[in-house]
């Protein structure tokens, strides 16, 4: 059964980095064809991916967020981390980590964790 | 970029009656090996949000039969064939042919 926790602080102020753990069980990070990428949710704003990395290494970012996000992975112990720098007001809302599958036969992004929710305020 | 297009954007249904959202990619969707990159979301409020339908019209493990996906050339629509109370939210598409993936806008089904 796949599982996937979100966690990390839910107030940061303006200019700080936030740092986000996707912390998962059910799948490994090793195996061909698997990632594990990030979306968002502003207050009442539609969903907005962010970041993926796969299971090679390779990491693909939104270009919207202009070179403040990083994602790294490590695979021993069933993580991924999300790290963007110069928060701002409008960073607020819902972080969501997602399973993402994608081989020759089949492919999707699936969203089990809880989501963190995440306030920028000073 | 992928742009993603849904209509309508709101969707008054009454419980029993059907309804259907369209999503219209900017681009095709398909794969090198034929399949549509194309996944069906239900966000509730407070909720993460749940896949329905993956690679256009496979449904998602645990999903209810009465929601399903299509797709007719570049056009995907995910129909549900009798609303129920508790299928409230907002429902998104989104593609995964390409990086950035990107999401259509949102259509909230309300139950009239």
């Amino acid at each position: 059964q796949v599982t996937l926790k979100e966690s990390g602080p839910t107030l940061v102020k303006p200019t700080q980095t936030l740092t986000l753990t996707c912390t998962f069980s059910g799948f490994s990070l090793n195996t061909g064809g698997v990632g594990v990428g990030w979306i968002r949710q502003p207050p009442g704003k539609a969903l907005e991916w962010l970041a993926l990395i796969y299971w090679d290494g390779d990491e693909r970012y939104s270009p919207s967020l202009n070179n403040r996000l990083s994602i790294t992975k490590d695979t021993s112990e069933n993580q991924v981390v999300l790290t963007m720098t110069y928060m701002d007001l409008a960073d607020t809302g819902t972080y969501y980590c997602g399973h993402y599958v994608t081989t020759m036969t089949t492919g999707y992004f699936d969203f089990r964790g809880q989501g963190t929710l995440v306030t920028v305020s000073s | 970029d992928i742009v993603m297009t849904q209509s309508p954007l709101s969707l008054p249904v009454t419980p029993g009656e059907p309804a259907s959202i369209s999503c219209r990619p900017s681009e095709s969707l398909m794969g090198s090996n034929g399949h549509n990159y194309l996944d069906w979301y239900l966000k509730k409020p407070g909720q993460s949000p749940q896949l329905l339908i993956y690679l256009g019209s496979n449904r998602a493990s645990g999903v209810p039969d009465r929601f399903s996906g299509s797709v007719s050339g570049t056009d995907f629509t995910l129909k549900i064939s009798r609303v129920e109370a508790e299928d409230v939210g907002i429902y998104y598409c989104m593609q995964a042919r390409q990086t950035p993936i990107t999401f259509g806008q949102g259509t909230r089904l309300e139950i009239k």
